[in-house]
């Protein structure tokens, strides 16, 4: 049961790289979300999607872009990475809008480190 | 504004014993949806416990509890009977249409 999995689960990058986060589920979910998280702020939405070839903004959306082509896939882009940017970032499905009976489930996250 | 609010950064409880982690939120919306996640040292997010906004009675399962005071806006989590294995960071998040937010987390940590 691979669930949701994300590649790759570390990467340090300079200032002004690009980089493409993949994030996979085989669970056939609708709904994928990326987060990242800092230190004392716990999860903040970045940008999620409600079905293949839809996204949507988040909380947090600037500097980041997605894509998502192919159900099963959410992509998450940095054009130009910025030390602001250093996090760690999970990326989270569900069938449908979350509830009880279909909560979120999340990735082993991504460790991204810019200098 | 925050969205969600936990007040406690940290909390110790004694092995066996239940402990409160507080959540408030705010929210306009008449339909969301209140979680609680655990996140241990290893760092994957774990679903605990999910109330809605609709729902009379308050949510459990197994141990853990929501303590749901919705003109309070308010939705404790209560762990019953601590473990070891409890030790963690607790998250509590609300979902308005399909955004979801979280708070910054209580570490809780269970004492022998």
């Amino acid at each position: 049961n691979a669930g949701v999995t994300q590649t790759p689960k570390f990467r340090v990058l300079k200032t002004g790289q690009s980089m493409t986060l993949l994030c996979a589920q085989d669970m056939n979910h609708e709904y994928m979300y990326w987060y990242r998280q800092d230190p004392g702020m716990g999860l903040r939405l970045i940008h999620y999607s409600v079905g293949e070839g839809t996204t949507a903004k988040g909380e947090v959306p600037d500097g980041y872009n997605v894509s998502r082509l192919k159900k099963q896939n959410f992509l998450l882009g940095l054009e130009s990475a910025a030390p602001s940017q250093t996090s760690v970032y999970f990326c989270a499905s569900s069938f449908s809008r979350p509830n009880s009976n279909q909560p979120q489930h999340f990735g082993d996250g991504t460790r991204l480190s810019i200098l | 504004a925050q969205k969600i609010t936990q007040t406690q950064p940290g909390m110790f409880v004694q092995e066996k014993e239940a402990v409160t982690l507080d959540c408030t939120y705010d929210t306009s919306d008449p339909s969301y949806g209140l979680f609680w996640y655990k996140q241990p040292s290893s760092g994957e997010m774990i679903f605990l416990i999910y109330q809605g906004s609709y729902d009379q009675q308050n949510a459990t399962e197994g141990r853990y509890s929501l303590n749901f005071q919705k003109a309070r806006k308010s939705a404790n989590l209560v762990i019953s009977a601590s473990q070891l294995g409890d030790s963690a960071m607790y998250f509590c998040a609300m979902r308005e249409g399909n955004d979801m937010r979280f708070g910054a987390g209580t570490r809780l940590t269970v004492k022998p």
